[in-house]
């Protein structure tokens, strides 16, 4: 079936590091694919999407290329910023209208 | 609207006893969603609804679950007989019923079989 695997955190980073979150995915047929984000004490957040293949989804500094050649959606920021700690969740619909399919998510810890 | 909100936050309950979730979503969303989410793990589907019709349901909804939206507005998610295997964050979310749009999540409800 439909998966997506997220590389394992926690990910702890310095204020102004670059960050990479891997993300790969498992699915049939043409998936969208996003990135939700989860603050502390507060509910899941789209951060980001992208639709089809090539497609670069972009929100707050943080980017993601849909690339269909490698099935991964890797998250990056050039700058993080503390506020951005957060735990992030890739995830897909197998076909654009149907329920989400999430990663297990990342821990991010940004510290000054 | 302040957006999709759940209710109780948080739910205490002893295994064996009967317990029922209620999400509210935005209001012009036809499509509700439950998840649930255990610690360390992305949420996972539950079941999820356009309007008043269930459309699908994962095999991880047991039995003892079942989950209605009559109006086509808020819904209810009930667990019976509850289980320790059951103490989870159970997450609603709600969307148009639009390619690639949007869910909108809650702020889950904690629940604790003891």
């Amino acid at each position: 079936g439909d998966s997506v695997t997220q590389m394992e955190g926690p990910v702890t980073l310095s204020e102004e590091a670059f960050l990479t979150i891997n993300c790969t995915y498992t699915a049939t047929g043409y998936p969208s694919l996003f990135w939700y984000v989860q603050y502390p004490g507060e509910g899941l957040q789209l951060l980001l999407k992208a639709t089809k293949a090539d497609d670069k989804g972009s929100n707050k500094g943080f980017e993601a290329t849909y690339r269909k050649e490698t099935t991964s959606f890797h998250l990056e920021k050039g700058s993080v910023q503390v506020s951005d700690s957060a735990v992030y969740f890739c995830a897909l619909t197998p076909s654009g209208n149907t329920p989400l399919v999430f990663g297990k998510g990342t821990r991010l810890s940004v510290i000054a | 609207d302040t957006g999709v909100s759940q209710d109780p936050r948080h739910k205490i309950t002893k295994r064996g006893q009967n317990v029922t979730f209620r999400c509210d979503p935005i209001s012009e969303h036809n499509r509700l969603y439950w998840y649930r989410q255990t610690l360390g793990q992305g949420p996972e589907f539950l079941t999820y609804f356009q309007n008043e019709a269930q459309l699908e349901k994962s095999r991880l909804l047991s039995d003892r679950f079942s989950a209605e939206r009559p109006k086509g507005s808020f819904s209810t998610l009930e667990i019976q007989r509850t289980e320790q295997g059951d103490s989870a964050m159970y997450l609603c979310a709600s969307s148009l019923a639009q390619l690639n749009t949007e869910a909108f999540f809650g702020q889950g409800t904690r629940l604790t079989v003891v």
